[in-house]
């Protein structure tokens, strides 16, 4: 099995509401990644767990809370975003290896906050 | 931080005709990736370059890493319809976990 798996495909959430996003892979990778993309832009890295440890926070908001409950699965918590959140949110994961190692992304949830 | 650009920004070819899209980054890379992302898809990986003045094929699609490991090139022969998405290359720093994006080049075809 090499996909990567979100839910769900689209949300679309008011300002005060509290949403989640979630991803699985079975891949074994202990590396798992949270994206933004906005359009016609390139993903901009938001966080990564090594190990089910968060080891990079790019300085992403706390309205936005990653969580990843065990090897296979990686959450975004959503709670009161603002309308230019609204991006695809992009999911990846990948082997931890010395010299980079190779990434597989999911679909994306694309979210729209009202 | 790092920084990773590419140009052109947007290309458009007659199928047929051959694309190039270059990568230069603001910092020493350990290694470089390259990615597709088909319209309203997300990013695949297609290779990884990690050695210097590296060059690799595959089949229509050739792709350098630069002597100083700073740019990378991809070049694509006799394009195709199924060649169309954005090209993105992505640079890592020796001992940072950190895939840096480049801005991408978008890529049409003219059938």
């Amino acid at each position: 099995d090499t996909e990567v798996t979100q839910t769900p495909k689209h949300l679309v959430m008011g300002m005060t509401n509290k949403k989640s996003l979630k991803c699985e892979q079975h891949m074994g990778h202990r590396a798992m990644y949270w994206y933004k993309q906005k359009a016609k832009k390139p993903p901009e890295l938001m966080f990564v767990y090594s190990y089910e440890k968060l080891s990079i926070n790019e300085s992403v908001p706390s309205r936005f809370s990653p969580e990843c409950p065990n090897s296979s699965l990686l959450n975004l918590h959503l709670h009161a975003l603002q309308p230019e959140d609204s991006a695809l949110y992009l999911c990846a994961s990948s082997r931890i290896r010395a010299g980079g190692n190779e990434q597989f992304f999911g679909p994306g949830t694309r979210l729209t906050v009202l | 931080g790092q920084q990773v650009m590419q140009i052109p920004q947007y290309q458009h070819v007659q199928e047929g005709e051959d694309f190039t899209t270059y990568c230069n980054s603001s910092t020493t890379l350990s290694n470089i990736q390259w990615y597709k992302q088909r319209p309203g898809g997300h990013p695949v990986f297609l290779i990884q370059l990690v050695k210097s003045g590296e060059v690799k094929k595959q089949k229509r699609l050739t792709f350098q890493f630069g002597e100083a490991k700073k740019n990378s090139s991809l070049h694509i022969t006799a394009t195709q319809t199924t060649d169309v998405g954005t090209y993105f290359c992505a640079g890592q720093s020796f001992g940072n976990e950190k895939l840096t994006f480049g801005t991408g080049t978008r890529l049409t075809i003219i059938p």
